[in-house]
């Protein structure tokens, strides 16, 4: 099983900074890596998929890099709705597994 | 547009069985793979598995293997979790998703069924 291990867990940053979240995985996944972002009392949203593509309608100052083992999710221009938790996941073998996640304070 | 509707919340027993819903429309269920994951309330989000039903292959999370079935009835696009013995630790939100063909990512999520196990 693929252990994806998350860092921080946990980040306060001001409006308009910049903020990097980064997911290790125990083995490559290749670029099958994917972000969701989860707000309070809400469902995840997918905001990246295979490592770099964009989703529609998600803002572009969300963005994600990375191959292999080491990947991260760039957002730029943070705003007050930003905050929330977010989630790695990969798919490159069963079963599939999530990260632990990062909570976001803005 | 994608629509996955689950049942509602529920409260059980200890020992007794449950099985929750999730009825998907906007897309063709029977070759789109639909999956579940849980999240303990204040924690994060587990894989727990995942069933493609054209032909209901199924595969598991190690956490959830023998504790869990997940299934799907084509005629209704519906997929199903059931419990076989709820223990207090299966306390959770339970969300059902669809994945994206290509990546696998989860693409649309479910509104999450909660389930309370109290005796």
């Amino acid at each position: 099983e693929i252990v994806l291990t998350q860092s921080p867990d946990f980040q306060s940053v001001a409006p308009k900074e910049t903020v990097t979240i980064t997911c290790r995985a125990s083995q490559s996944v290749a670029s099958s890596l994917h972000w969701y972002q989860q707000k309070p009392n809400q469902s995840p949203k997918l905001l990246i998929k295979d490592a770099s593509q964009s989703i529609s309608g998600v803002p572009s100052r969300f963005r994600g890099s990375g191959s292999g083992t080491d990947f991260t999710l760039t957002i730029t221009s943070l705003e007050a709705e930003d905050a929330a938790a977010y989630y790695c996941h990969q798919t490159s073998s069963l079963p599939h597994s999530f990260g632990q996640g990062t909570k976001l304070e803005i | 547009e994608v629509q996955l509707v689950q049942s509602e919340a529920e409260v059980k027993k200890p020992g007794e069985s449950l099985r929750i819903s999730c009825t998907a429309s906007g897309y063709f269920f029977s070759t789109s793979f639909i999956g579940w994951v849980r999240q303990v309330p204040g924690k994060g989000l587990e894989w727990m598995g995942i069933i493609f039903p054209a032909d209901s292959d199924t595969r598991y999370g190690p956490s959830f293997q023998g504790h869990v079935a997940i299934s799907a009835d084509k005629s209704s696009s519906t997929a199903y979790l059931h419990f076989h013995s709820l223990k207090a630790s299966d306390i959770a939100i339970y969300y059902c998703v669809t994945l994206d063909g290509q990546t696998a990512a989860a693409l649309y999520w479910g509104r999450g069924t909660l389930v309370t196990v109290s005796s």
